[in-house]
């Protein structure tokens, strides 16, 4: 089926550093992909959201860069945050409206040491 | 507004008992959808709805039962527990013909 994934698992950084995520996705017809951040023991909470027809979105410290060419997205957090310490997802939908589907990634794991 | 509300926040089991996880959303949202979420992956896509009285099966849904009989309830129930089943259940909801999904806190469910 299709699957969204995750190059790197885990990344740690120190404060103040920028911090990259990236994900892959399989599903050519996927026109919305999310990143949501997890904190432990607490339920997924969003960060930003593009669509397809963009390439790159900006917001608060956090910016989504979108390759559909190589079907390719990215999480920039910059100036990075113990506060910013979670597991991040990528989802995607499966084109046209979600309908309340989406298809998430593994996770990487991302540690900000003081 | 509460957002999406979940409980119990933890729960065991024995084997072969049955349970009902609850969930509510106050924001008038049409879609809602439960995901389990195992150690060390993502979440998978157990159940979702549309709207109230519809329903429909997501990536895992063998041993869950859901039904929609408001817009604000998306109940998912476990009718014989298994082990296999011990994971973390979030629900979720999102507003009509859009993608954004909201999440509730989630419920930890360990079956021994």
């Amino acid at each position: 089926g299709e699957s969204v994934g995750l190059h790197l698992p885990t990344l740690s950084v120190q404060e103040g550093d920028n911090s990259i995520i990236n994900c892959a996705y399989s599903n050519s017809a996927s026109d919305y992909f999310i990143w949501y951040k997890q904190e432990s023991g607490k339920g997924p909470q969003f960060i930003i959201d593009i669509r397809s027809n963009m390439d790159k979105r900006q917001g608060q410290r956090v910016t989504v860069l979108l390759n559909k060419t190589v079907k390719h997205l990215s999480l920039q957090i910059a100036a990075t945050q113990p506060g910013d310490s979670a597991v991040y997802f990528c989802a995607e939908n499966a084109g046209g409206t979600s309908y309340g589907k989406l298809t998430f990634g593994q996770g990487t794991i991302l540690t900000v040491h003081p | 507004n509460a957002g999406v509300t979940q409980t119990p926040k933890f729960q065991v089991l024995k084997t072969g008992q049955s349970m009902t996880l609850q969930c509510a959303q106050d924001m008038n949202h049409e879609y809602m959808s439960w995901y389990r979420q195992d150690p060390g992956m993502g979440l998978r896509l157990i159940h979702y709805s549309v709207g109230a009285g519809i329903t429909d099966q997501g990536e895992v849904p063998n041993g869950y039962n859901v039904s929609r009989s408001t817009t604000e309830d998306f109940p998912l129930r476990l009718l014989s527990a298994a082990p296999s089943q011990t994971s973390v259940y979030f629900c979720a909801s999102t507003r009509a013909n859009t993608d954004t999904q909201y999440f509730g806190p989630g419920t930890r469910l360990t079956v021994l």
